[in-house]
């Protein structure tokens, strides 16, 4: 099977301070692709960051950044100088390959709310 | 470049009607998928086109709902006979090819009374 984790229902930070976001997955296959999605309360999907399972080194996107560790089956995800427009839910996800098809399988997501 | 549109946004039907979601994808973006999100969870899968082509439908229930992409014009996600379950938020996103990640539209959000 091939799932997405993650752990904290919930979680809340000053503004500017750094909070990391944890994802865990689960697959049998050797190259993939891992995404972080935001949802703010307009409800649109936001792709954050994308990593790709053969590159070693961990993406970065301005604030955010990912710890990737392949071994582990773990992705978190860092906001750094989090702002009060971070506030939302946060998705991971992992693209699942089978037989022929695609599709992004998410997590069941994490509200973070950033305080003034 | 508009990104994914969805339409319509907002969309009542009574018990027993028939539902049409739209999605036209992206410019370039040739791979078509449908996702359905209840209050409080993430996104479901329920199927992933082509132009013409429904490439994996394991996600959609078996009766009532159906797809398609065609070679002119937006995706269709079609409900007949809705339900109150069948309410939740719909969303369609679009990708140029495996491993891109994908561009999410904004969603219907479809309310049976």
């Amino acid at each position: 099977a091939q799932t997405v984790t993650q752990s904290q229902p919930e979680m809340s930070v000053q503004e500017a301070e750094t909070v990391t976001l944890s994802c865990t997955y689960d697959t049998s296959e050797n190259n993939y692709y891992l995404f972080w999605y935001k949802q703010p309360p307009s409800r649109q999907m936001i792709l954050v960051i994308r990593q790709e399972a053969y590159k070693q080194q961990n993406a970065t996107e301005n604030r955010f950044s990912v710890n990737f560790q392949k071994a582990a089956k773990s992705f978190s995800l860092k906001i750094s100088d989090s702002q009060l427009g971070d506030t939302a839910m946060y998705f991971c996800a992992f693209i699942k390959t089978q037989g022929g098809s695609e599709k992004l399988v998410f997590g069941k997501g994490m509200k973070l709310t950033v305080n003034p | 470049n508009a990104g994914v549109m969805q339409n319509p946004r907002h969309l009542v039907r009574r018990r027993g009607q028939e539902a049409r979601l739209r999605c036209s994808p992206m410019k370039g973006h040739s791979h078509v998928y449908w996702y359905r999100q209840l209050p409080e969870e993430g996104l479901k899968f329920m199927v992933y086109l082509q132009k013409e082509n429904i490439i994996d439908e394991s996600g959609m229930p078996k009766e009532r709902f159906s797809a398609e992409f065609p070679k002119e014009g937006p995706s269709i996600l079609r409900i007949q006979q809705v339900v109150r379950g069948d309410s939740a938020a719909y969303f369609c996103a679009s990708s140029p090819g495996v491993g891109y990640g994908y561009t999410f539209g904004s969603g219907t959000r479809l309310t049976v009374v």
